[in-house]
Parts: structure tokens; C-alpha cells; sequence
């Protein structure tokens, strides 16, 4: 099974900051891999797949990169709104898994 | 617009069992693989089933293989989960989620249902 490694676990960051998140996969997976945000009280929602493929509705100032086994989740100016729990997850062995998350605090 | 209504949590005692609903709309349901994933108490997100269009596939986590059973009625545009022979590791936030690519990843979210497994 691949084992998913987000990094840093914590992330606290000014308001207009720019912030940027890892996952490592512990083998390649081929850039199949998402990117969520989720907030208490609010449906968790889908950011990125196949490693940088916007979803539908997600603003600019996000960004998804990487190839082979990292990956970058990028917040370029960080709004009220960004301040959140973020997971990647690989779909491209058998189990899905998902990374343990980085939050993303108002420092 | 679409719509992942989740209902059936509560508390159980372990062994006990549990029936999970998610009420689908806004969107054709018999074109999507419908997923179950869960929030544990520490945060961390796992996916624990999932099931294809016509019902003819499905899949575990090898955690819940034997004791979980995901099922749909796509004429109701609805998605269960049986939960049997619960444990106290099940404890967790239930989401029923809509499968982007086929099977992976989940594009659409519930809000989720909380399940909660002690004595």
C-alpha cells in the first residue's frame, strides 16, 4: 500500500501570505493526485486532481504541482477563507489513501 | 445544484449495527461510482467503500471487509451503508461522496453523519 506524507502538519500564516503544502508519496503515482480543503460546518471540497487540474469553481490563487512522488499544494496570497485543514490523496494504486493533513492557522 | 444529504448516525455499543443513507439530487445518479469516507476523531480521512453505477461492483477497505456493505437504489437516487459488528475504530464522521473519474477522485461531498461506536 502507498503511504501518503503531508508536511508541515501545522502551517500558521499572516492573512496575504503566500503558503505552500508538500505530499510525498512513498512510491510514484503518476500525478494522480488530489488535493481537498475542509472546513468544520462546511462540505469538504475538491481542489485539484491529476495534480494541478483546477476543480471547477477554485480561484487562482491556489495552485497544484509536482510529478513521481511530490507534490505542491501553493496558496498564493492566503484569504480568511483559506484557513483550513488540507489532505492529498493518491488514486493510483489500490487502496486510494490519503495523507494526514496539514492545517493551514491564522498566525 | 448537487446534493449529498447523509442521515443515520448515532451512537452504538460495539457489536451493534448501523445503517448509513445518503440522498443524492441536483445530478443524473446512475452515471457516477458513489463512494463512503470517513473522518476519524484524530482528523485523518479514509476511504471505505465504494460501489459503480449499476451496483454490479464494489469495493472495502480491507478494515471493514465482512462487516460493512455498501449498496444503492438508483431509482431512489440513494446510497446506503450497513454497518455490522461495529468496533470502537469506527467511530468517525461518515461522508458519502460522488466519484469524479470513474471511481477517483470524489468531487461532490456530503456534510457527513457522526457515528459513534462505545459502551
Amino acid at each position: 500500500e502507498i503511504v501518503m506524507t503531508q508536511s508541515p502538519g501545522t502551517l500558521s500564516v499572516s492573512p496575504g501570505d503566500g503558503a505552500t503544502l508538500s505530499c510525498r508519496a512513498s512510491q510514484s503515482i503518476s500525478s494522480n493526485l488530489a488535493w481537498y480543503q475542509l472546513k468544520p460546518g462546511q462540505t469538504p471540497r475538491l481542489l485539484f486532481y491529476g495534480a494541478s487540474t483546477r476543480a471547477p469553481g477554485i480561484p487562482a490563487r491556489f495552485s497544484g504541482s509536482g510529478s513521481g512522488t511530490d507534490y505542491t499544494l501553493t496558496i498564493s496570497s492566503l484569504q480568511s477563507e483559506d484557513f483550513a485543514l488540507y489532505y492529498c490523496q493518491q488514486y493510483n494504486n489500490w487502496p486510494p489513501a490519503f495523507g494526514g493533513g496539514t492545517k493551514v492557522e491564522i498566525k | 445544484e448537487v446534493q449529498l444529504v447523509e442521515s443515520g448516525g448515532g451512537l452504538v455499543q460495539p457489536g451493534g449495527s448501523l445503517r448509513l443513507s445518503c440522498a443524492a439530487s441536483g445530478f443524473t445518479f446512475t452515471n457516477y461510482w458513489m463512494n463512503w469516507v470517513r473522518q476519524t476523531p484524530g482528523g485523518g480521512l479514509e476511504w471505505v467503500a465504494n460501489i459503480k453505477q449499476d451496483g454490479s461492483e464494489h469495493y472495502y477497505v480491507d478494515s471493514v471487509k465482512g462487516r460493512f456493505t455498501i449498496s444503492r437504489d438508483n431509482a431512489e437516487d440513494s446510497l446506503s451503508l450497513q454497518m455490522n459488528n461495529l468496533h470502537a475504530e469506527d467511530t468517525a464522521i461518515y461522508y458519502c461522496a460522488r466519484g469524479l473519474l470513474s471511481t477517483f477522485p470524489f468531487d461532490y461531498w456530503g456534510q457527513g453523519t457522526v457515528v459513534t461506536v462505545s459502551s
